[in-house]
């Protein structure tokens, strides 16, 4: 049973550039959430995609953006970046949107995606 | 806005005993979920425990045990018979209606 994959592992990028992270949820998922993780710090909430919309979005910019395939598989694109967009960027699949916050909502994590920004 | 504490930048345990790691939370949704993960040095996130907010019990699987105290809004992490395999980064979470927030992480040293 495959789990939650991500590529590539390791990315660098000139500020200003664009980049595009690839994530496949564990088999039997259809919900994908994106987090950042800067150095020393704990992941934060980027957006999640359940039947390739975007159902909830934290507070980043619109530099950031995402797609979900049919397939359930996920794409972040970061326009324009930034030095300070340097971290592991996650990927996390479960079963459904988690709507219900009472339900035990697990997520999988993927292994993430280091970016640095130069 | 929903906020996540953990107070504890790193700790030391002697292989074998228990160890708490604090979580405090802070959060206007009625209903929530609350998290623990581990992520060793490799990077990955993994799931360790979780404790709904209208759970009666505390919760626990295996050696992990939520200790949690909904007045007091703490939803600690309990680590019994700790193993060197146990060393990693700790992670709080909480899920709300918008978003998952997760706290700064707590550095669980396991020593021999």
């Amino acid at each position: 049973d495959a789990g939650v994959t991500q590529s590539p592992t390791h990315l660098i990028k000139t500020r200003g550039q664009q980049v595009t992270l690839r994530c496949s949820p564990k088999s039997g998922h259809d919900t994908v959430s994106w987090y950042q993780q800067a150095l020393g710090q704990g992941p934060q909430f980027i957006f999640q995609y359940y039947e390739e919309e975007e159902r909830q979005r934290g507070n980043f910019p619109d530099r950031f953006s995402g797609h979900q395939f049919p397939n359930y598989s996920s794409e972040l694109n970061v326009n324009a970046l930034l030095l300070g967009d340097s971290a592991l960027y996650l990927c996390a699949s479960s079963l459904g949107p988690g709507q219900g916050v009472s339900e035990a909502y697990e997520q999988y994590f993927g292994p993430g995606t280091r970016l640095t920004v130069t | 806005a929903q906020k996540i504490t953990q107070t504890q930048p790193g700790m030391f345990v002697q292989e074998k005993e228990a160890v708490t790691l604090d979580c405090t939370y802070d959060t206007s949704d009625p209903s929530y979920g609350l998290f623990w993960y581990k992520q060793p040095s490799s990077g990955e996130m993994i799931f360790l425990i979780y404790q709904g907010s209208y759970d009666q019990q505390n919760a626990t699987e295996g050696r992990y045990s939520l200790n949690f105290q909904k007045a007091r809004k703490s939803a600690n992490l309990v680590i019994s018979a700790s193993q060197l395999g146990d060393s990693a980064m700790y992670f709080c979470a909480m899920r709300g209606y918008n978003d998952m927030r997760f706290g700064a992480g707590t550095r669980l040293t396991v020593k021999p």
